[in-house]
């Protein structure tokens, strides 16, 4: 099974800066079959990157996903209020899929 | 518009059973892969089952083999996870989920589902 950690735990940041959120996977993820969701709360998580660097349909060009192997980045640009959520990547190169804990975003 | 709606959650004792179903519009159901994913409250998500676009493959996290069976009905256009023998750590919001391959892509709501005595 592959191990996806991400960090940090939580992310604090002002509108306008930029977070870089990071997810290590415990062994290669082939192809670089790793996705990133965004879960806002009370909602079902949404796909926003997929081959690790391919944003999905109607994703803002502020999202981007960088990486390959074992370490992947999500970066978001110009953070906005509506940002504030959590963040999960998940690998979908091998059963069992696994989903990273997630980092939160907070926007102060 | 890719639609996903679950039903069949609710409350069940330790070691009882439910299905769970999931109804696929705007889209072509018999095209994507199934899933379901599962989030306890308060905690991450984890991935626990999908199935084939035409039911010949399935895959489970192995904490729910032989307790759980995905199944589909492409006529229907819908897809079903039987859990049995449940336990208090299934307790969670059941999503399902469609995708190309492997890749989830399209999420329903979820459905609650709560193992307590």
């Amino acid at each position: 099974e592959i191990v996806l950690t991400q960090s940090p735990g939580t992310l604090a940041l002002s509108p306008g800066e930029r977070a870089t959120l990071s997810c290590r996977a415990s062994q290669s993820v082939g192809k670089n079959y790793l996705a990133w969701y965004q879960q806002k709360p009370g909602q079902a998580p949404r796909l926003l990157i997929n081959g690790a660097s391919t944003r999905a349909t109607g994703i803002s060009d502020r999202f981007s996903g960088s990486g390959s192997g074992t370490d992947f980045t999500l970066t978001i640009s110009r953070l906005e209020p509506g940002d504030s959520a959590v963040y999960y990547c998940q690998q979908y190169a091998t059963s069992p899929l696994t989903f990273g804990g997630g980092t939160k975003v907070e926007i102060k | 518009e890719v639609q996903l709606e679950e039903s069949g959650g609710g409350l069940v004792q330790p070691g009882g059973s439910l299905r769970l179903s999931c109804a696929g519009t705007g889209f072509t159901f018999s095209g994507h892969w199934m899933n379901w994913v599962r989030q306890a409250p308060g905690r991450g998500l984890e991935w626990v089952a999908n199935i084939k676009q035409d039911g010949s493959e399935k895959y489970y996290t192995d904490s729910v083999k032989g307790r759980f069976t995905i199944t589909r009905d492409n006529a229907e256009k819908s897809a079903f996870l039987q859990m049995n023998s449940l336990r208090a750590e299934d307790t969670a919001v059941y999503y399902c989920a469609s995708g190309w391959g492997w890749l989830i892509e399209n999420w329903g709501q979820g459905t609650l589902v709560t193992v307590s005595s």
